[in-house]
């Protein structure tokens, strides 16, 4: 079936490290793919996406590619801060029926940002 | 901007309890989602509905059932609370395509 597989955290950086976290897909057709953010308390919220290959998703200095040939859509950020500090996770849209739709999720990763 | 909101952020029951997790969303979107959020789990979809009175089972729709007698609103029900219930619950709305997310029960069942 289709599926998400992101690495594994907890993801410990400094301020200002560069940022990657994997993500790869298993999934039948051309699914949409996006990364989505939760801060400590708080619910999900959406922080990029790409629609198609070759996409590029980009949000609050961060940064994804939709790469069809290798089934994935890394995450990258130049210079992390404190506030990125917060669990990431990758998930792929698919068509439910009756027009709607159903997000798979990776387990999400932890990233936390020291000073 | 969209809003979900749920009507708990904390939930402490019993086990046995007659639960009800209350999710309303102010933007009149077709589609609502109930999830469940575990450690080294991720999100899990329990029911979905893309339409009142409409329900679909997701991944884990095992000791749960869903209500959508109004549009706006998307209830998740635990008919009899286990320990192996207590967890983060999240619900989201969406139009198609963006899915937006309350901020989450965290339910403990003793």
């Amino acid at each position: 079936g289709d599926s998400v597989t992101q690495m594994e955290g907890p993801v410990t950086l400094s301020e200002e490290a560069f940022l990657t976290i994997n993500c790869t897909y298993t999934a039948t057709g051309y699914p949409s793919l996006f990364w989505y953010v939760q801060y400590p308390g708080e619910g999900l919220q959406l922080l990029l996406k790409a629609t198609k290959a070759d996409d590029k998703g980009s949000n609050k200095g961060f940064e994804a590619t939709y790469r069809k040939e290798t089934t994935s859509f890394h995450l990258e950020k130049g210079s992390v801060q404190v506030s990125d500090s917060a669990v990431y996770f990758c998930a792929l849209r698919l068509y439910s029926g009756a027009g709607s739709y159903q997000l798979t999720f990776g387990k999400g990763t932890k990233l936390s940002v020291i000073p | 901007d969209v809003k979900v909101t749920q009507s708990s952020r904390y939930l402490v029951k019993r086990t046995g309890e007659k639960v009800f997790l209350e999710c309303v969303q102010d933007m009149d979107h077709e589609n609502m989602f109930w999830y469940r959020q575990d450690p080294g789990l991720g999100l899990r979809l329990i029911y979905f509905s893309y339409d009142v009175k409409m329900k679909e089972k997701g991944d884990i729709p095992e000791g749960y059932s869903v209500s959508r007698e109004k549009k706006e609103r998307f209830s998740l029900i635990l008919e009899s609370a286990s320990t192996n219930q207590t967890s983060m619950y999240l619900c989201a709305s969406s139009y198609l395509y963006e899915q937006y997310f309350g901020p989450g029960t965290r339910l403990t069942v003793t």
